[in-house]
């Protein structure tokens, strides 16, 4: 079965740090693209980072650019999100998602996602 | 960043209604435009990718349609299982945008 499963998720004090975790399973990870997206409480879905298969493209939401890093580990078939400087307007849940086809660059729509993690950014 | 607008924001419809959901670009997007529909505490599930092409698995009472800067969603017999919130996603440019999304509730 394909599948993603996020962890890592908390609560964090404003300006502190998380890593995020996104265990892929079922398909060639190293194969594709990958995506963090988050939605606050409430809210709309927002995009925050792109990863491209071989880590050679990365892309940042204008609104964690500098503060969020996004990588991968092909050999553990993991996706990560370090997030730094954390602010109240960082809670959300975050999802991973997978681009749909085996392509050299983020630039698909997004066919599977993880069940989500919750970080809540509250002193 | 490109904008997306959907509209309307909500609306209440009946199960058997037709129903359509437009997207609008704030710039052109050739064909680069999927929708999703997100349940209550669910992930969001992809249900249209190139502005028209139906997801392998989903009904297709569902139809995407348009290209440019205009699209539409159409479920063309309301069913119980699609009262949720459906959103567009433009992937043509980055910083990948998606619309507000559109509440669809029971009448």
């Amino acid at each position: 079965e394909v599948q993603l499963v996020e962890s890592g998720g908390g609560l964090v004090k404003p300006g502190g740090s998380l890593r995020l975790s996104c265990a892929a399973s079922g398909f060639t990870f190293s194969s594709y693209s990958m995506n963090w997206v988050r939605q606050a409480p409430g809210k709309g879905l927002e995009w925050v980072s792109s990863i491209s298969s071989s880590s050679s493209y990365i892309y940042y939401a204008d609104s964690v650019k500098g503060r969020f890093t996004i990588s991968r580990d092909n050999a553990k078939n993991s996706l990560y999100l370090q997030m730094n400087s954390l602010r109240a307007e960082d809670t959300a849940v975050y999802y991973c998602a997978r681009d749909q086809r085996e392509t050299p660059t983020p630039h698909d729509a997004f066919d599977i996602w993880g069940q989500g993690t919750m970080v809540t950014v509250s002193s | 960043a490109i904008r997306m607008t959907q509209s309307p924001s909500s609306f209440s419809a009946s199960t058997g209604d037709r129903v359509t959901i437009t997207c609008r670009a704030s710039q052109g997007i050739s064909s680069y435009l999927a929708w999703y529909q997100q349940k209550p505490g669910k992930a969001p599930k992809l249900l249209i990718y190139a502005a028209s092409t139906l997801q392998s698995g989903v009904p297709s009472r569902f139809s995407g349609s348009g290209s440019g800067t205009d699209f539409t969603l159409t479920i063309s017999c309301l069913q119980s299982e699609d009262f949720a919130t459906y959103y567009c996603q433009q992937y043509y440019s980055y910083s990948w945008t998606f619309g507000q999304g559109t509440k669809v509730e029971i009448k």
